[in-house]
């Protein structure tokens, strides 16, 4: 069976200092994954998507990156996180090729201080 | 462009009662949708679904959605609430592999 493992799940980081939060999927190949941001009264705000290795669409602009280095990883990063990039992580993946439901990790809760 | 509203932000429902959050859309062709639950601190669970066919559609935990293309929703209703259905609710739109949520509704279940 499919499982995503999304990490960490808790994440306190400065105001300025680099972001990496990593998912990967196991038990599929070629998935479209999916990253959101989900900030307080705010819903779920699509931040990138990626249907293939080095594929990555890109939803709102801002200081955050996305990176697909394997199939079935799916990296967020930031040069230098601002107070605003509070909030939680959700990252999501489903089958590949194909316009399907999603299934969501648990998520990471970052707070910038 | 595609888009979801959720026009409730917060629903407070009586045990046992009945339930039915709203969703309307913005799309130009035949959408998949989806509701999806939310428990605090969670990730997200798939309610139900819709791609095709008969417009009513049912769903876990006792959940159905009906689709009108006329009014372009996707109405959620659930006949006789429990109060482990407190959570928060979202509906989404699938095109094209980009999946959109609406910014969801908060279910209060009082007793």
């Amino acid at each position: 069976s499919q499982t995503i493992h999304q990490w960490p799940a808790t994440l306190v980081q400065p105001v300025g200092s680099p972001l990496s939060l990593e998912c990967t999927v196991e038990g599929t190949s070629n998935p479209n994954l999916y990253w959101y941001r989900q900030a307080a009264g705010r819903g779920l705000q699509l931040l990138f998507y990626s249907v293939g290795i080095g594929q990555i669409s890109s939803e709102v602009p801002q200081n955050l990156s996305a990176s697909r280095p394997q199939d079935r990883q799916f990296i967020l990063s930031s040069k230098k996180l601002l107070l605003s990039d509070s909030g939680f992580y959700l990252c999501a993946w489903s089958v590949g090729s194909m316009n399907t439901e999603a299934f969501f990790g648990q998520g990471t809760r970052l707070t910038v201080v | 462009a595609q888009s979801v509203t959720q026009p409730d932000i917060h629903i407070t429902v009586s045990e046992g009662a009945s339930l039915e959050l709203r969703c309307n859309y913005s799309y130009g062709a035949t959408p998949y949708l989806f509701w999806y639950v939310q428990s605090p601190g969670q990730g997200l669970q798939l309610l139900l679904k819709y791609f095709s066919g008969d417009t009513l559609v049912q769903g876990i935990k006792g959940f159905e959605a009906e689709f009108k293309r006329s009014q372009s929703s996707f109405n959620l209703r659930k006949p006789s609430v429990h109060w482990s259905d407190a959570a928060e609710y979202f509906c989404s739109l699938l095109n094209d592999y980009k999946l959109s949520f609406g910014a969801g509704t908060t279910v209060t279940v009082r007793a």
